[in-house]
């Protein structure tokens, strides 16, 4: 099918462990991959990509990993805050017989507590 | 440069009353997609229009529908609102079509509310 699923739908974790994120995506023509946080109230802001023709990308404490052979893609946020607490929404670019569509997976609610 | 801006940004409408909602993409963007997002859900695809013509459909009732103008602006029409209607309604523009190795980026979406 045209779609992405993202695991799990909701994550609580004390402040300073780790989260992750993980999505597996169907078409293997996708070459990017955006993830979104979604502050309460706020619009879907990306915070990090990854294109297909590299393993891992960091940025700060955010990572994201690609496994193009399995079709999935994670999204690892190390020594969590307060304010990482959001729905954050995983995307592939997904063929749907007659054009391409950015696909969204439903959305992990990260709740980091104190 | 200015962002994706979506209007209004709330709308409050009666049962069986018709709405139109805008989306003025970033300029040089082509692409405009439109998402359903009611409270605790994600984002619904309803369509996405590149260069005038609608490329992709979600699965929505013939009542959502919507266009793109020359200048890559969009509206969407909701006719015959329903109480569930009631959602934000997110606008995503983007260089190429598919976001295909292209950044989306999110108007502030506009709050429909069918009472």
């Amino acid at each position: 099918g045209e779609n992405v699923e993202q695991h799990p739908s909701t994550l609580s974790v004390q402040e300073g462990d780790s989260a992750v994120i993980k999505c597996t995506y169907s078409d293997s023509a996708s070459n990017y991959f955006p993830w979104y946080k979604q502050e309460l109230g706020k619009r879907p802001q990306l915070i990090i990509d990854i294109r297909s023709n590299v393993g891992e990308k960091k940025d700060q404490r955010i990572a994201v990993t690609l496994n193009k052979t399995a079709k999935h893609f994670s999204l690892h946020i190390t020594e969590t805050q307060p304010e990482d607490s959001a729905v954050y929404f995983c995307a592939a670019p997904i063929w749907t017989g007659t054009a391409s569509k950015l696909t969204f997976g439903t959305g992990t609610r990260l709740q980091v507590t104190l | 440069k200015a962002g994706v801006t979506q209007t209004p940004r709330y709308l409050i409408k009666t049962r069986g009353q018709q709405v139109t909602l805008s989306c003025s993409p970033i300029s040089g963007h082509r692409s405009v997609s439109w998402y359903q997002q009611t409270p605790g859900q994600g984002l619904q695809f309803l369509f996405e229009y590149f260069s005038e013509t609608q490329r992709n459909k979600g699965n929505f009732p013939g009542r959502f529908s919507g266009r793109q103008f020359s200048n890559s602006r969009s509206e969407m029409n909701v006719s015959t609102l329903e109480l569930g209607d009631s959602a934000l309604y997110l606008c995503a523009s983007s260089l190429g079509q598919g976001s295909r190795n292209t950044e989306a980026f999110f108007g502030q979406g506009t709050r429909l509310t069918v009472v």
